[in-house]
This record gives C-alpha cells, structure tokens and sequence, in this order.
C-alpha cells in the first residue's frame, strides 16, 4: 500500500522565522509531487508542485525533492501569520494521476 | 475562469435518506475526483473517472455509495441509505491528464443525524 507520512504537528514558528515541513513516501516510482495548504474549513490549494531532484523556489516557498530518499519537503521563508493552516503533502504514481496524501501538518505562525 | 464548483456547500440529513452531492469540474479538464476529508482518517480519494469513465472505485467504502459522470461538465455522488458515520467534508477535483494536477472545489458538508 502506498503510504505518505507527514509529520502532524502542530509546529509553531515565530513570525520571520523559517518553517520546514516534511514528509516521506513508500512508493519509490512516484513521479509528482505536490504541496497543498488548507485553511481551515476551506479547500486544500495547491501551492507547489515539483517533479525532478533539487529545489523548486516560488516566492516564499521552497520545494526540495529527494527521490533517492524518497524525501520531499516545503520551506517557508519570513513566515507570516496568514501561512497558518494546514500543509498536505501529495504524491503521484505513474500514468494514473491519482494522488496519495499525507495527513497533514499543522502549521502555527505567531506574530 | 470558474473553478470546480460543488453543490449543495451543506447538507443536513436524517438517517436512512438518499443523499446526492454534485460536482462540475473545470472546463476542459478530463479526470474528475471524488474525495472524503474527516478528521480520523484525513483525505481519502473515493473514486475518480477518467474521459466520463471510472478508473478506480476502490475507495468507495460501501454499495451504499455510487458515482456518476454521465458528461464531461457533471458527476455526481450518491449515498443511499446515508448513516451517521457518513458525515464528513466531501470533496471534488479534477485536473488535466497532461498536467496531473488537481484542483479542488469548495467542498460538501454532510452532516447525517
């Protein structure tokens, strides 16, 4: 079966700081690998996506994947309040498309 | 453009009732997604359709559940009989099969008594 495993939280950071969130998968013929934020009572949406070895920068966020380790990770640089929610890390295998998520981190920024 | 789009956003229903949550997906995307978020068991993807075709349904957890997609802009989710252990947010996504990335709808409240 495959498996996604985050860790759950909650982590708290102070306001500026870096958060870093992380998760593992089983499946080592994933291909995609996606970062989603739900805030609560919303919708997850989608924040980064990343499929090739290295890092992946968007603004603030940074997606690191590590398929030998079967490792992907989010950082979150000068974290602001508004980036408290929860971040679900997802993977995709194969032509399928499906996805297989993880339960989630709880992500706390304090002002 | 319109997003995926969900309705009813609530629904409050007795035991025992059919249940039917809808979902048009994004214009031009070619697989559609059922998922149900609760807090035990997180994110499960229920079922999902490829060109109006289902792919997998082995997320359903029961025959009380079923899934249509009779067109490319419409799908719906059935439950009949509904039962208190049902209630949860259901969830629709659907994506492109090039690109694989999943979008997501606002969500069903179901809240069965």
């Amino acid at each position: 079966q495959k498996e996604v495993e985050q860790n759950s939280g909650p982590l708290s950071v102070p306001e500026g700081a870096i958060a870093s969130l992380n998760c593992t998968y089983s499946d080592r013929v994933s291909q995609s690998f996606f970062w989603y934020r739900q805030y609560s009572g919303k919708s997850p949406e989608l924040i980064m996506s990343i499929y090739s070895n290295g890092d992946k920068e968007d603004g603030r966020f940074t997606a690191q994947l590590n398929k030998a380790s079967q490792y992907v990770s989010l950082l979150i640089r000068d974290s602001q309040p508004s980036d408290s929610a929860t971040y679900l890390c997802a993977v995709s295998s194969g032509s399928a498309r499906q996805l297989t998520f993880g339960s989630g981190t709880q992500l706390t920024v304090l002002p | 453009d319109a997003g995926v789009i969900q309705s009813p956003r609530h629904e409050v229903t007795e035991m025992g009732q059919e249940v039917t949550l809808r979902c048009k997906p994004i214009s031009g995307h070619n697989s559609l997604f059922w998922y149900r978020q609760t807090m035990m068991r997180g994110l499960e993807l229920l079922i999902y359709f490829n060109n109006n075709v289902p792919i997998d349904d082995s997320g359903m957890p029961e025959d009380r559940f079923s899934a249509k997609m009779p067109n490319a802009s419409f799908s719906t989710l059935k439950i009949q009989p509904s039962e208190p252990r049902d209630s949860a947010v259901y969830f629709c996504a659907s994506s492109s099969l090039t690109s694989g990335t999943q979008y997501f709808g606002p969500g069903t409240r179901l809240t069965v008594l």
